[in-house]
């Protein structure tokens, strides 16, 4: 069964602590990336990665961190200096030939309090 | 010259009816135009896309029209039914591969 699987799907929190989301895909796709939601609004880009050992800051970078060690393994670390961390984390993936189809995972919902 | 803006936020139609989604771009450079449908808790997923060089493309009771010229795109969902009320995202892409998101439309179809 190919997809994107994003554990867990509810996590919470206490202010002050890191907290990884994690993301895997086995449809061998070069191109990964991390989104946040709020309510209400459209999704923001926070990380992306094109080819494993590389990646670069999306829109709303600061506070987050993320690793591609493995081409199917994308985690985004949300650490403490993110001052707003509350919000839903959807991970995608696609091809970087084009037409860049993004496939999304169930998502992540953090709560942090 | 980034932003993809959508219209209307929220909408709702009659069982039957037609709802129409409206999207606006400013960046020429941008070649690709997908739509998303996400229900509530869920990840959006790809519900059809276009590319410039056509006008119109259809999946169903689903349809993007597209205009060029005005820098438009539009999702028509023909004989809407309950099952379609999600939020729907119109997205544009250039060669970078990244998407840029329109805030989201919230459809409910009454029955």
């Amino acid at each position: 069964d190919g997809g994107i699987t994003q554990s867990p799907k509810y996590l919470f929190r206490k202010e002050g602590q890191n907290v990884t989301l994690s993301c895997e895909q086995n449809l061998n796709h070069d191109a990964m990336y991390w989104y946040r939601q709020d309510p209400g609004q459209g999704l923001r880009l926070i990380y992306y990665s094109q080819i494993v050992n590389d990646f670069q800051k999306g829109d709303i970078a600061e506070g987050y961190s993320v690793s591609r060690e493995k081409k199917e393994s994308f985690p985004l670390t949300v650490t403490s200096a993110q001052k707003n961390p509350t919000a839903f984390y959807l991970c995608a993936s696609s091809t970087t030939g084009g037409p860049y189809e993004q496939y999304f995972g169930p998502g992540t919902r953090l709560t942090v309090t | 010259q980034q932003q993809v803006k959508q219209s209307p936020q929220s909408l709702i139609v009659q069982k039957g009816g037609i709802s129409i989604i409206n999207c606006a771009y400013e960046n020429t450079a941008f070649d690709y135009f997908p739509w998303y449908q996400q229900f509530p808790g869920k990840g959006p997923a790809l519900l059809i896309a276009i590319r410039p060089d056509v006008s119109e493309k259809k999946e169903g009771r689903f349809t993007i029209s597209f205009n060029k010229s005005a820098k438009q795109f539009s999702l028509h969902i023909m004989d809407s039914q309950p099952g379609d009320s999600a939020t729907y995202f119109c997205a544009a892409s250039s060669n970078t591969g990244k998407l840029i998101f329109g805030q989201g439309t919230t459809l409910q179809v009454k029955p």
